[in-house]
């Protein structure tokens, strides 16, 4: 079984420039999750996605970053403009759903962006 | 609210000898603990989960951990550790009741020596 899918792997960018990364999950899982991990920190949820519909985007800030999953399959997250503090490496996961047994969430190798 | 701590930032062990991390977490309602490894320029791996049932659940690779309600902990446990577990061991929670937020603790980072 293919795992979680994520491109580019590194990115290395100019503050105020604009990015995106892209992530294709397992196949059948419906939710999709986007992570940031700060080096040295533990992940943090962006946001959620269960099918098309975002579960939750508490954490996103939303004035830069945006994301995506139209079609309920790929996604992707964008920021614009981006800062030096968004320096991380960003996640994906998914899981086959929301709540029991069936949400272990599976994780990509992550793209490592670096903002200077 | 939910959080998770990791006490433990750095946890040394000899080859052969037992293996563990600790956890403690915070949660209104009850608790889905999850235990995950991530090795240099890779995402987290799922070892094990703590869902209801067992208080001890076992995972992959020959760890464990126990649920410990009266302490709010879940520890994670190896009886012989090998080099190869060295790596970052990251412990999570949701509150199970109300949220579908899983929140990571800072991770641990395991050195398991020859």
């Amino acid at each position: 079984e293919a795992g979680v899918a994520q491109s580019p792997r590194y990115k290395i960018i100019e503050k105020r420039q604009s990015v995106a990364f892209w992530c294709n999950p397992i196949s059948g899982h419906a939710t999709l999750y986007w992570y940031q991990q700060i080096l040295g920190q533990g992940p943090k949820l962006l946001i959620q996605f269960q099918n098309n519909g975002v579960v939750d985007d508490s954490q996103l800030p939303k004035d830069r970053f945006s994301a995506e999953r139209l079609k309920g399959v790929d996604s992707t997250l964008k920021i614009q403009p981006a800062k030096l503090e968004d320096s991380a490496v960003y996640l994906c996961a998914s899981s086959l759903e929301l709540g029991g047994n069936q949400e272990t969430q599976y994780f990509g190798p992550g793209t490592r962006l670096l903002v200077l | 609210a939910q959080s998770v701590a990791q006490p433990e930032d750095q946890v040394n062990v000899a080859e052969g000898n037992p293996l563990t991390v600790k956890c403690t977490y915070s949660v209104s309602g009850n608790p889905y603990l999850f235990w995950y490894v991530q090795y240099p320029n890779r995402g987290l791996q799922f070892l094990l989960k703590y869902i209801t049932g067992d208080n001890l659940v076992k995972g992959s690779y020959g760890f464990e951990a126990e649920f410990n309600k009266s302490q709010t902990s879940f520890h994670l446990k190896k009886p012989s550790a090998l080099v190869s577990d060295s790596a970052l061991y990251f412990c999570a929670v949701r509150d199970g009741t109300n949220d579908y937020k899983l929140s990571f603790g800072a991770g641990t980072t395991v050195t398991v020596r020859a």
